[in-house]
């Protein structure tokens, strides 16, 4: 049974350039979360998702951001205009269902972002 | 905002030694979940405990939860040098999303 999937592991844009981070979550996982973790510094949430919904984005920056989780394929972080403080690791997790007291998450390898 | 607060913030032990960590938070929370993270890699899932849970064990983990004074710790008994890692902490406050604390990096000298 595969992990959660992410690709490219790593990536290098320049400056205005679009990055775009693909997550493909666990197998029966219909819930994705994509975190941000800069250098030295634990993970921010930044939205969640559930197939063809977001649920939560409070945690994307208001602009340049998007986020998607169509019916078919992967779950897609699109970052527009890049810039040097975009640089950091980006983080997929998923999880199976939503329950009333939470489910554990399973984390993707991850993907490093490098603008220059 | 910040939740969970770890600490120490970095640890430097003797192999077969143990090691405790703290989590701190403050909000009222529906879980929280421990996660060891190697330099430069994703994130492990550790242990999750419940609010209504006071303690929880895994191999040599144990983990235990005070929803009275916001706080958690992670201990690791015998301690090996391949847990050098940094581990977090990370409250769910009901949203399903996951608010993580900074992290204690730990090191484990052989």
């Amino acid at each position: 049974n595969a992990g959660v999937m992410q690709n490219p592991r790593h990536l290098v844009r320049r400056r205005g350039q679009e990055a775009r981070l693909r997550c493909s979550p666990m197998k029966g996982h219909s819930h994705v979360y994509w975190y941000r973790q800069l250098p030295e510094e634990g993970l921010k949430f930044m939205v969640y998702l559930q197939k063809e919904n977001i649920i939560d984005e409070s945690g994307m920056p208001k602009e340049r951001f998007s986020a998607e989780f169509p019916k078919e394929g992967p779950s897609i972080l699109r970052i527009q205009q890049v810039v040097r403080g975009d640089s950091a690791a980006y983080f997929c997790a998923s999880s199976p269902r939503r329950q009333g007291i939470g489910d554990e998450q399973f984390f993707g390898p991850g993907t490093r972002l490098t603008v220059l | 905002s910040q939740q969970g607060e770890e600490d120490p913030q970095a640890l430097s032990i003797q192999e077969g030694e143990n090691a405790t960590m703290n989590c701190s938070y403050k909000t009222s929370i529906n879980n929280l979940q421990w996660y060891r993270q190697n330099s430069g890699r994703g994130l492990v899932h550790l242990i999750l405990i419940r609010s209504n849970e006071r303690e929880k064990h895994s191999g040599r983990l144990r983990v235990t939860l005070d929803t009275s004074k916001k706080s958690s710790s992670l201990l690791i008994t015998a301690s090996r040098a391949a847990d050098t890692a940094s581990y977090f902490c990370a409250t769910d406050e009901g949203g399903n999303k996951l608010v993580f604390g900074a992290g204690t990096i730990l090191r484990v000298k052989s």
